[in-house]
């Protein structure tokens, strides 16, 4: 059975302090691994996607890396703005696209 | 300008109601996909649907029953037999396969 592990929970970052995201997942055949950025009460907006080990998307702040086993969610000189739930999901090769989310990670940018 | 809307955006049902969500994309999408989101778990799927008049159980399909008679058009019904149906229930769609899944801004229910 597919797994996505999302750690840590809750990170809590000043303005300006850079750190990680981390998604750990486990599948028999990796056709996609989805990043989503998701505001309070609203639906979850699209980041990136990566398909392959040694791949890496940039947009702004953020930037997300993938290996055989897991996927980093960097983020350098946070601004509040950035402060939301970040969700890793994977698609199964040979599935009709499903996708298998993570509980997400609650970020927080205080000033 | 091209989405997903979902409607309404928080309904209330009593006990033993059936209630039914709406889920309209403009995307020219063959699939679409319901979610449902509870506090400190990930999205589960509830149902899919890859074509018109072709809809697959997800992982908790038990209580919900689907439709896909247009493209456009893949509603939800919350039955009495959902014996926990308070949720943030989400709308997808996606193109295809390995393609990105684009979410709808979600539907809360309560069940009073």
């Amino acid at each position: 059975e597919d797994q996505v592990t999302q750690s840590p929970e809750a990170l809590r970052l000043q303005e300006g302090e850079s750190s990680s995201l981390n998604c750990s997942y486990t599948v028999s055949g990796l056709r996609g691994l989805f990043w989503y950025r998701q505001d309070p009460g609203k639906g979850p907006e699209f980041l990136f996607t990566l398909y392959s080990a040694g791949e890496e998307k940039e947009k702004e702040r953020l930037k997300a890396t993938l290996t055989k086993k897991e996927s980093f969610l960097h983020i350098t000189a946070p601004k509040p703005e950035d402060s939301a739930t970040y969700l890793c999901a994977v698609q199964e090769t040979g599935t009709a696209s499903k996708l298998t989310f993570g509980t997400g990670t609650r970020l927080q940018v205080t000033l | 300008d091209g989405g997903i809307t979902q409607s309404p955006k928080y309904l209330f049902r009593k006990e033993g109601q059936n209630v039914t969500l709406s889920c309209e994309q403009n995307l020219n999408h063959d699939a679409m996909y319901w979610y449902r989101q509870d506090p400190g778990q990930g999205l589960r799927l509830i149902y899919y649907s890859q074509i018109v008049n072709d809809f697959q159980k997800g992982d908790i399909a038990e209580g919900y029953s689907v439709s896909r008679e247009k493209k456009e058009s893949f509603p939800l019904t919350v039955t009495s037999a959902q014996k926990n149906p308070t949720a943030f229930y989400l709308c997808a769609s996606t193109m295809g396969p390995g393609d990105t899944q684009y979410f709808g801004p979600g539907t809360r229910l309560t069940v009073l």
